[in-house]
């Protein structure tokens, strides 16, 4: 069937960086963009950005620039997020969600059909 | 503005039907998709497009949109719909973003 799995909780500290994988399987990797969206304890869902896992090509929510990198690997099906200088604030759960695609049309969906169980980042002193 | 704007909570007899809002400019242009989320669990897409359910998801939620203004409809609502919703939709960047949430309590 078709699934994201991600890696396991991580603790760092301040100013350190964190890298988490989610593996897709089920179905064909290169076919379908992936986001990363984020979310605080007791907080919202939070948008960070997207990865062609085609062709590598991302676009990063703007609040990230600068301190997010989305990676993929093909050969293992498996796209990474690392985000670096890391504080307090960035404590949270982290996401993969699939993008859904397209319509037959040719009009993108814009819906998150798949998510990853969520991987939990500590950022503690 | 880029934001999308819901109620932080809103409440429904068991049986009866409820709308959750969502506001914002970018959906005057773009559809909004819709996703339940419960406790210790990630999202789920119950509503995409205009009006499209993914397989599994219960014909008592339904989608709809006017103006800057998207909305769900959970007509005969149920004991575990009691859930967190989020609506989400693309920006004029191409970027996307979710409203604040709103957590349905199901009397």
């Amino acid at each position: 069937q078709v699934q994201l799995v991600q890696s396991g909780a991580e603790v760092k500290k301040p100013g350190a960086s964190v890298k988490v994988s989610c593996k897709a399987s089920g179905y064909t990797f290169t076919s379908y963009y992936m986001h990363w969206v984020r979310q605080a304890p007791g907080q919202g869902l939070e948008w960070m950005g997207i990865i062609n896992p085609s062709g590598g090509s991302t676009s990063y929510a703007q609040k990230f620039q600068g301190r997010v990198t989305m990676t993929r690997d093909t050969s293992t099906s498996t796209v990474y997020m690392e985000l670096s200088s890391l504080r307090s604030e960035d404590t949270a759960v982290y996401y993969c969600a699939r993008d859904m695609g397209y319509y037959g049309s040719g009009r993108p969906t814009d819906a998150f059909d798949i998510w990853g169980q969520g991987t939990m980042v500590t950022v503690s002193s | 503005s880029s934001e999308l704007t819901q109620d932080p909570a809103v409440s429904v007899a068991l049986g009866q039907t409820v709308r959750i809002t969502c506001q914002g400019d970018s959906l005057r242009s773009y559809y909004a998709s819709w996703y339940q989320q419960k406790p210790g669990q990630a999202p789920v897409l119950v509503i995409y497009g205009k009006n499209n359910r993914p397989s599994g998801i219960p014909d008592r939620f339904s989608g709809s949109s006017s103006g800057n203004t998207a909305s769900l409809t959970i007509t005969g609502a149920q004991a575990e719909d009691e859930a967190d919703y989020y609506c989400n939709s693309r920006d004029s960047s191409g970027n996307h973003l979710f409203g604040g949430g709103t957590k349905l309590t199901v009397l």
